[in-house]
């Protein structure tokens, strides 16, 4: 089954570092998503891209944050300036069409600020 | 403001037993509704959705209520199985948008 898969599992970056979370969605999808999950808490939409472009985004995807599809597979999540309450586990995920919301997710990056 | 959220953050229950997972959404506009399950480490993973064109779906073991009167989503997992252990999310989208809203989750246990 097709598998929607992140690097690295767990990154652990000193405040203020910029950190780059890499994803390889699904190879025919086109609707690429980030989440982030605070431990404990519930799963909040970062940013939506699509046709090379993002869709929508949230409150919480400030300035700090960007994204990118350097080609034809990646597509990555960077933050320019960590800050601690950056922590938390990212989740990328792609879906095929508009009409098809049940899209797939990845197993995430750990993402640690101290 | 918008919100999906869950009545009950745990559920234990004993193997074999049916489970029920509730959730209450606030925006009326939601028209699409899904079920995701979440294991330790690891990502959501679809189970089941609804539109709301609709008021109960059936999979393999679940089953998705939707009551849109009272703002209302269920899912029910029939003879509950340790691998089930893992938190429950609902999740919906209005159609405005891709985004999806999920609720807080439930963690569901499953007893030997």
């Amino acid at each position: 089954e097709p598998e929607v898969t992140q690097t690295p599992s767990h990154q652990v970056t000193q405040m203020g570092q910029e950190v780059i979370l890499r994803c390889v969605p699904i190879s025919n999808h086109l609707y690429f998503y980030w989440y982030r999950q605070i431990l404990g808490q519930k799963v909040e939409f970062l940013v939506s891209f699509y046709n090379n472009e993002i869709s929508e985004k949230s409150e919480i995807f400030d300035d700090q944050f960007s994204v990118e599809r350097p080609d034809g597979s990646n597509f990555t999540l960077k933050i320019r300036s960590t800050k601690l309450e950056d922590s938390a586990m990212y989740f990328c995920a792609s879906g095929g069409t508009v009409s098809n919301y049940g899209y797939t997710f990845g197993s995430g990056t750990r993402l640690t600020v101290v | 403001g918008e919100s999906v959220g869950l009545h009950l953050p745990t559920l234990s229950v004993q193997e074999g037993d049916n489970s029920i997972i509730n959730c209450a959404y606030s925006n009326s506009a939601s028209d699409y509704f899904i079920w995701y399950k979440q294991e330790s480490g690891k990502g959501p993973q679809f189970i089941i959705d609804i539109r709301s064109n609709m008021d109960k779906r059936q999979g393999q073991r679940v089953t998705v209520l939707l009551n849109k009167t009272v703002k209302h989503l269920s899912l029910q997992i029939a003879a509950t199985q340790p691998g089930d252990s893992a938190v429950y999310f609902c999740a919906e989208n209005d159609g405005s948008n891709y985004k999806l809203t999920f609720g807080k989750g439930t963690l569901l246990t499953v007893n030997p």
